[in-house]
């Protein structure tokens, strides 16, 4: 089977940086991704690591280490719109087909 | 450019009421479509994939039901609600094998009283 933990909950100063981890058990691991979701919207695409290191798009990093079972997402300059829920996915290897979801990480940015 | 409806936005339903869900995508061909249901303040669990018209995979042993009759559209079915049912329902399409970035429909809410 597949499990990942989150942090429930995070908050963080605007123009603060914030991590938000991950640590994933999966049976058959491709890469772990991450989505963003605003209250009653749907999830959007953030990122994707298939091997280990930092892959950064503008002000959002995600790191992983497959040695580890472990990724991380990193938010810098944070603004208010990035108050959000978080999650992180794995990419299941068995078909690639297949993703799995954490319970997700509300981040709370404050002034 | 593509797009992924679904319908209906909300949606109230007795227990023991049938339901019947719609995603419909636009812009790709043979995308990998996906049902996902999500419990207030919770991830989002797998409840079906699908690869291709007819191909369906179920992830967890429930009281709900998947198909695919055309390449694009995906359809969610209850023959009988349960209160457990209550959610919000998420579909998702992907493009072939090689890409990783899934993109999701703007969900159905639905309550079963």
């Amino acid at each position: 089977g597949q499990s990942l933990e989150q942090p429930s909950e995070v908050t963080a100063v605007e123009g603060a940086i914030v991590q938000i981890n991950c640590t994933y058990q999966t049976s058959g691991f491709y890469g772990l991704s991450w989505y963003q979701q605003h209250d009653g919207g749907a999830p959007t695409f953030l990122s994707y690591n298939a091997l280990d290191g930092l892959e950064e798009t503008g002000r959002f990093s995600s790191f992983l280490s497959r040695s580890d079972s472990y990724g991380y997402l990193l938010l810098q300059e944070l603004q208010m719109k990035d108050s959000a829920s978080y999650f992180c996915a794995v990419r299941d290897r068995n078909t690639g087909n297949q993703f799995y979801f954490g319970t997700g990480t509300s981040l709370t940015v404050i002034p | 450019s593509q797009t992924i409806h679904q319908w209906p936005a909300t949606l109230v339903q007795p227990v023991g009421s049938p339901l019947s869900l719609e995603c419909t995508v636009e812009g790709t061909s043979n995308p990998n479509l996906y049902w996902y249901r999500q419990a207030a303040g919770r991830g989002l669990q797998l409840l079906f994939y699908s690869v291709g018209i007819g191909q369906i995979s179920s992830e967890v042993p429930q009281n709900l039901s998947a198909s695919r009759p055309q390449d694009r559209q995906f359809i969610l079915s209850s023959k009988k609600l349960l209160l457990s049912d209550s959610g919000f329902y998420l579909c998702a399409w992907k493009g072939s094998s090689s890409y990783n970035e899934q993109f999701f429909g703007p969900g159905t809410r639905l309550t079963v009283l």
